[in-house]
């Protein structure tokens, strides 16, 4: 099972927004609603930003948002930080192989 | 207190064994279905399998690449997790980590997304 497309990275300036996409096919993010996205910073376990496509886990940031289209997905970032500066991932419910694919991983970089 | 905490990590030679531990604290494991994800170096995230509750079933479920070779279990007297890795190759060289699926109140997402991640134990598998 191909790990699911994102850009290798992305940057921004404190204060844009900015959006990583992660694409699949329609044996997993078209398929289902089940997306999450995860923010993992260096030597750190990752962490829960987005479930089930659109919804934020208490605590984290309303900055932080999602949405999918077809077979692709996207994470928009708003207001940009400098700690938002980490390792982003998607993953989503599949078919194929196993019960859950993650993307390859998105570097942002906070100018 | 730490949530979740792995160990049993270390260096093994191809064709080798090695169980790895998840103790659980904070929650009620009894409840919680259970996921084990793993990262090679510099690489990215990789699912690696699921052990639901025993109420559930205590059902496991495996990637493609470990079927076969890996087992998960659970002690839930222990509030202990276990990922048994038996015929080890070099590509199973990762950080492995223990994570909860998200749960809250009636919205749960026990095998799709995972809130609650251990610190990872590395594995490296080498000659």
């Amino acid at each position: 099972q191909s790990a699911l497309t994102q850009p290798a990275s992305v940057s921004g300036s404190p204060g844009q927004s900015i959006t990583i996409s992660c694409t699949g096919t329609s044996s997993d993010v078209g398929a289902y609603k089940y997306v999450s996205w995860y923010q993992q910073r260096p030597g750190k376990a990752p962490k829960l930003l987005i479930f089930e496509v659109s919804y934020r886990p208490p605590g984290v940031s309303n900055r932080f948002s999602g949405s999918k289209s077809g077979n692709t997905a996207s994470l928009t970032i708003s207001g940009l930080q400098a700690e938002d500066e980490a390792d982003y991932y998607c993953s989503s419910y599949t078919t194929i192989n196993t019960l859950v694919v993650f993307g390859g991983g998105t570097k942002l970089t906070v100018l | 207190e730490v949530p979740l905490a792995e160990s049993g990590g270390g260096l093994v030679k191809p064709g080798g064994s090695l169980r790895l531990s998840c103790a659980a604290s904070g929650f009620t494991f009894a409840d919680a279905w259970m996921t084990w994800v793993r990262q090679a170096p510099g690489k990215g995230l990789e699912w690696v399998g699921h052990i639901t509750s025993k109420t559930d079933g205590e059902t496991t479920y495996y990637a493609a690449p470990v079927k076969g070779r890996f087992t998960i279990s659970r002690d839930d007297s222990k509030n202990t997790l276990y990922l048994q890795m038996n015929s080890l190759k070099i590509e199973d060289t990762a950080l492995y980590y223990c994570s909860k699926g998200y749960c809250s109140g009636s919205d749960c997402h026990w095998d799709d997304a995972f809130d609650v991640w251990g610190q990872g134990t590395m594995v490296t598998v080498s000659s």
